[in-house]
């Protein structure tokens, strides 16, 4: 069984800081993790994914996350918020080997202050 | 290459009615999942279908099916249908789904209002 907490279903930081929205999974298999984001009446779009080729993954938009497996985390990281930062989003685990759905955490919702 | 598309937009119906949503894939992509999302549950999957068979499934009622075309459109059905199916019904495919690292690209969705 795989789950995903995301801790803070609000998050509000001021434009230029450093945004930072966390994300634990639980997983009995080695898990494929990701970071999806949602803007107002529109789908998800995928903003990274972890693999296990590298624990510090890129995306876009200048974010990345750090897989550590001693904490079963993988939280989301921006140096620099940006207005346009401001979304719902949300932490995904799946399962290795097999056609999964995709397990997600509940969101959170970031605010940018300007 | 034109994204994942999903019709209609929005649909209103009333309780006890069916409903059947569509969704057009990616371009090469085979695989088709389906989730539910709501304010009280948030993200749910439903089903993936891949090469029209249904390979995967969720934890929701009988209620809630759906099947794959052979040119991997996809359509969900909801009969009988409840307040509580209510939400934003999402729609994702991916090239293969064989693997859990296959990037699922997502449709706008679908929003249900049932009466």
């Amino acid at each position: 069984a795989q789950s995903v907490t995301q801790l803070g279903s609000h998050v509000s930081v001021s434009e230029g800081a450093l945004v930072l929205l966390r994300c634990n999974y639980s997983s009995s298999v080695p898990p494929y993790l990701f970071w999806y984001v949602q803007y107002p009446n529109q789908g998800l779009q995928l903003l990274l994914k972890y693999t296990s080729a590298a624990t510090l993954v890129k995306g876009i938009n200048g974010f990345e996350a750090e897989f550590k497996k001693s904490e079963t985390s993988f939280h989301l990281t921006k140096p620099s918020a940006h207005m346009s930062d401001a979304a719902e989003y949300f932490c995904a685990v799946s399962g290795r080997g097999g056609a999964d759905g995709l397990t997600f955490g509940k969101g959170t919702h970031l605010i940018i202050q300007p | 290459k034109a994204g994942v598309t999903q019709t209609p937009r929005y649909l209103i119906k009333t309780r006890g009615q069916q409903v059947t949503l569509s969704c057009s894939p990616i371009s090469g992509h085979r695989s088709v999942s389906w989730y539910q999302q709501t304010p009280g549950q948030g993200l749910q999957f439903l089903f993936e279908y891949f090469s029209e068979t249904q390979r995967n499934k969720g934890n929701f009622p009988g209620r809630f099916s759906g099947r794959q075309f052979s040119n991997s459109r996809s359509e969900m059905n909801v009969s009988t249908l409840e307040l509580g199916d209510s939400a934003l019904y999402l729609c994702a495919s991916s090239l293969e789904k064989r693997e859990s690292t296959d990037t699922q690209y997502f449709g706008p969705g679908t929003r249900l209002t049932v009466l």
